[in-house]
């Protein structure tokens, strides 16, 4: 089945760039998303890539996608003691485009 | 402010209890989702529903209820089924587009008494 797999923890310092990886399993044309939850709260969407293209820049984010290797990440440049939080990957259920699939988090600790 | 309203922010059960869990939004969004979130679980699908009279189970929708009465409510409950309800409860959002864009609640905290 699909699957969303992402590394646990990742620490950096204040104002280093921090990258967040995720693999996925669907090889169909899908759409795979980054959220940021913090302690206690909800969840916020920061960005979403569609399968055809390679790279998405916002701002401090940079999301990266490798299809062939159904590889993606998220770079968080100068990161900041507000960007501690939990982030997930997601991607759309080729079956259901209603259902995502969620990796199970990375938590990002960031020292000042 | 257009955004999704989870009430209340903790929730104590007790024993053989039913609870309801109340999800609002003001986004003008067809889909809306519930899903329990475990510590190192990640999220869980309970339950989902695309339009107003409509539903759908998830992957763990065994001991919860849903209705969609209305295109802004979503309400969830927790029947007394659900053995272990313990944990944190998300509600959110989507246009129903082909992206599935989700936008979510600040949760609910239920924990048994």
């Amino acid at each position: 089945g699909e699957d969303v797999e992402q590394s646990l923890f990742l620490s950096v310092r204040e104002g280093d760039s921090s990258v967040i990886n995720c693999t996925y399993t669907d090889s169909s044309s899908t759409y795979l998303y980054w959220y940021k939850q913090e302690p206690g709260a909800g969840l916020q969407l920061l960005t979403y890539i569609f399968s055809n293209m390679d790279m998405k820049q916002d701002q401090r984010l940079t999301v990266l996608l490798n299809k062939k290797d159904k590889h993606l990440s998220l770079r968080i440049a100068d990161t900041q003691t507000g960007d501690s939080a939990i982030y997930f990957c997601a991607e759309r259920d080729a079956g259901n485009n209603r259902k995502l699939i969620w990796g199970l988090g990375t938590s990002l600790a960031v020292n000042p | 402010d257009g955004g999704i309203t989870q009430s209340p922010k903790y929730l104590f059960r007790k024993e053989g209890q039913n609870v309801t869990l109340s999800c609002e939004q003001n986004l003008n969004h067809d889909a809306m989702y519930w899903y329990r979130q475990d510590p190192g679980q990640g999220l869980r699908l309970i339950y989902y529903s695309q339009i107003v009279n409509d539903f759908q189970k998830g992957d763990i929708a065994e001991g919860y209820s849903v209705s969609r009465e209305k295109k802004e409510s979503f309400p969830l409950t927790v029947t007394s089924a659900q053995k272990n309800p313990t944990a944190f409860y998300l509600c959110a959002s989507s246009i129903g587009t082909q992206q599935n864009i989700q936008y979510f609640g600040a949760g609910t905290r239920l924990s048994v008494l």
